[in-house]
């Protein structure tokens, strides 16, 4: 079976503070693809990053960066000096085949709250 | 790049009636869809999965009778909530996977159902 965890349930931080979302994942596959969402209050998922199992770069794209750590199956998202715009729910998500499906399997999510 | 369309975005309907939603995908040949539910403040739950031609495969405790997949082209899926009630209200998104060694999954805007 699948599973990702998001143990915050909700942030919040004042403007130009550094936040850290966690993500752990359970699966038995070998094979697979980690994925963070960002969801505003419209409702529409938006794609932030995938990465593949075998890839275990750690990723940087302006202020959001990935840590993916096998040895601990966690794939964490820092957003760097935080912006009121950046409120919004966040989820982590998981594909394997483990489960005899590709579908998505999502975690619980983390509502960030931005202050100005 | 791969764009999935869902119509509509928002719907309102009596009780006991049916409402269709449908995602299409507009420059790609989608072999297998996927629709999942989100009820306010949760995550994203897979309903079903379909396969262009062949009959849906839904998630333990999803009614199949009560929601209608049909998946009878490549670029066309349609999620019918029949005899719909109010606790059938919430947020439907489709997501489109294609492609066959590098897989990508791409979702559609979302449908938010009321049911009065």
């Amino acid at each position: 079976a699948q599973k990702v965890t998001q143990a915050q349930t909700e942030i919040s931080v004042v403007e130009k503070e550094d936040v850290t979302l966690d993500c752990v994942y359970e699966t038995r596959d070998t094979t697979y693809y980690l994925f963070w969402y960002k969801q505003p209050p419209s409702g529409e998922l938006v794609f932030l990053i995938r990465r593949n199992s075998f890839d275990e770069q750690n990723e940087i794209s302006g202020r959001y960066s990935w840590n993916f750590q096998k040895s601990t199956s966690s794939f964490n998202f820092t957003i760097t000096a935080s912006q009121v715009v950046d409120s919004a729910v966040y989820f982590c998500a998981l594909s394997a085949r483990d489960t005899g499906r590709r579908a998505l399997t999502f975690g619980s999510g983390t509502r960030l709250q931005v202050q100005p | 790049g791969a764009v999935v369309s869902q119509h509509p975005s928002w719907v309102i309907c009596k009780s006991g009636t049916s409402v269709k939603i449908e995602c299409r995908s507009l420059d790609f040949q989608a072999t297998t869809m996927f629709w999942y539910r989100q009820f306010p403040k949760q995550s994203l739950m897979l309903m079903a999965t379909s396969n262009e031609g062949s009959k849906a495969t839904y998630e333990q405790g999803v009614e199949k009778d009560k929601f209608l997949i049909n998946h009878a082209s490549l670029t066309l899926s349609t999620l019918t909530v029949t005899s719909a009630h109010p606790e059938d209200s919430s947020f439907y998104i489709c997501s489109v996977m294609a492609g066959t060694g590098n897989l990508i999954w791409t979702f559609g805007s979302g449908t938010r159902l009321t049911v009065v």
